[in-house]
């Protein structure tokens, strides 16, 4: 079965300072999907990044790039620059090519300090 | 316009009233899902469905039903509800033929169960 867990429940970062934020998951699909969305007091889920699990590149998106490391089954979100708009529940989430059955890890409230 | 609508956006209701609540996506994407969201707890699957003819069970389907009245609209009822059902609710969308995953989120429904 799916599973995706984020054991940090909340984290806290200085402006302008990194943070990375950690997933793990398991599956015994080879063809899958992993993301971060971002849920800001708004309640409305954003898509930060996703990552494909055929590309051994990690995915970059501005100043939100994750750390693959897929023997491990881990799927790290890093924040540069943090700003406070980053503030928000980090959700992530992992789907299998062929299901689209998504799961989502329980969450990580994500603090930015000024 | 908001690509994935959700009606109500909050809703108060009492023990063993019938409720339901609606869901319209603009995009053409043929699969629907809906999703309880609880602290501490992420976001759990209810239903989810790959075209009008096609409906399955999530992981918590149990006092929950659902209906895909056309590809555009998904809809939750909850028979009659309880109070352990107070919980904010997402429909989300996806497309079969996108190669990249990813889903796309209404703005849900808080709902209140008294």
């Amino acid at each position: 079965a799916q599973t995706v867990t984020q054991s940090q429940p909340e984290m806290s970062v200085q402006e302008a300072e990194t943070v990375t934020l950690s997933c793990t998951y398991d599956t015994s699909e080879s063809d899958y999907y992993l993301f971060w969305y971002k849920q800001p007091p708004s309640r409305q889920m954003i898509l930060v990044i996703r990552q494909e699990a055929y590309k051994q590149q990690n995915a970059t998106e501005n100043r939100f790039s994750v750390n693959f490391q897929k023997a491990a089954k881990s799927f790290s979100l890093k924040i540069s620059d943090s700003q406070l708009g980053d503030a928000a529940m980090y959700f992530c989430a992992h789907t299998t090519s062929g299901t689209y059955k998504y799961i989502f890890g329980t969450g990580t409230r994500l603090k930015v300090l000024a | 316009d908001a690509d994935v609508t959700q009606t109500p956006r909050n809703r108060i209701t009492k023990t063993g009233k019938r409720i339901m609540l609606e869901c319209s996506q603009t995009k053409g994407h043929d699969r629907m899902y809906w999703y309880r969201q609880d602290p501490g707890l992420g976001l759990r699957l209810i239903y989810y469905s790959f075209d009008v003819k096609d409906i399955n069970k999530g992981e918590i389907s149990d006092g929950y039903s659902v209906s895909r009245q056309a590809q555009a609209k998904f809809s939750l009822s909850l028979e009659s509800a309880i109070p352990n059902q107070t919980a904010l609710y997402f429909c989300a969308t996806s497309d079969t033929t996108a190669a990249r995953g990813e889903q796309f989120f209404g703005p849900g429904t808080r709902l209140t169960v008294l």
